[in-house]
């Protein structure tokens, strides 16, 4: 089972540049989500789709953006790297709806330099 | 916004029952218990979750306090591979977003 899916597992950026980080989920599920977490800390949520073609922001969405490109992926983009954004990011996935379950990735890790 | 509390750290002994507890007394009627770990900075866990009713899968069972202000996850016989961070989340929205918030969780050190 593959669940969801986050690449790449690790990457290295310097300061300014861009990267966009991909996810897919095979449970055909509605809602997907992106989180990060800090050493220490517990998850922080950035975006959020409830559906194909919505996005809504979440607690700490700055420097961020997203594209809910179909049913199955959610990608998350830094149109300008900052070393603030070194962390590790989870992608997430559930039918939606309280009382649902969600389902996390293995995680990205990114170091901005 | 319900939010939960928790203690930073506990340890069980191998064998025995762990008991997590978490208080949420601000929970609202419609508002899901649901309980995550993490191991090594690797990806969320689910374990269970409830709403009102005691709840119970093969990993957990899940203890809800009559008034529902108060849970108590439980691993019925602790392996040393359940040491882990244990969170304990109240389901809301952040902003126009529907997701689970982290707060910095239970760190369970299973001892041998």
């Amino acid at each position: 089972n593959a669940g969801v899916t986050q690449t790449p597992k690790f990457q290295v950026l310097k300061t300014g540049q861009s990267m966009t980080l991909q996810c897919a989920q095979d449970m055909n599920h509605n809602s997907m989500y992106w989180y990060r977490q800090d050493p220490g800390m517990g998850l922080r949520l950035i975006y959020y789709s409830a559906s194909e073609g919505t996005t809504d922001k979440g607690e700490v969405p700055n420097g961020y953006n997203v594209s809910r490109l179909n049913k199955r992926e959610f990608s998350l983009r830094l149109e300008s790297a900052a070393p603030s954004q070194t962390s590790v990011y989870f992608c997430a996935s559930s039918a939606g709806g309280n009382g649902n379950t969600i389902y996390f990735g293995e995680g990205s890790w990114l170091t901005v330099v | 916004d319900a939010k939960t509390t928790q203690p930073p750290s506990m340890d069980c002994a191998e064998g025995r029952a762990a008991n997590l507890p978490c208080n949420h007394s601000t929970i609202s009627g419609n508002e899901y218990v649901y309980w995550y770990r993490q191991i090594h900075s690797q990806g969320p866990q689910y374990i269970i979750h409830g709403l009102k009713n005691n709840e119970t899968n093969e990993m957990a069972s899940l203890i809800i306090t009559e008034d529902r202000k108060s849970s108590t996850l439980i691993l019925p016989h602790a392996t040393l591979r359940d040491t882990a961070v244990y969170y304990c989340i109240v389901r809301v929205k952040v902003g126009g977003a529907d997701g689970l918030t982290f707060g910095k969780g239970t760190h369970l050190i299973i001892q041998p």
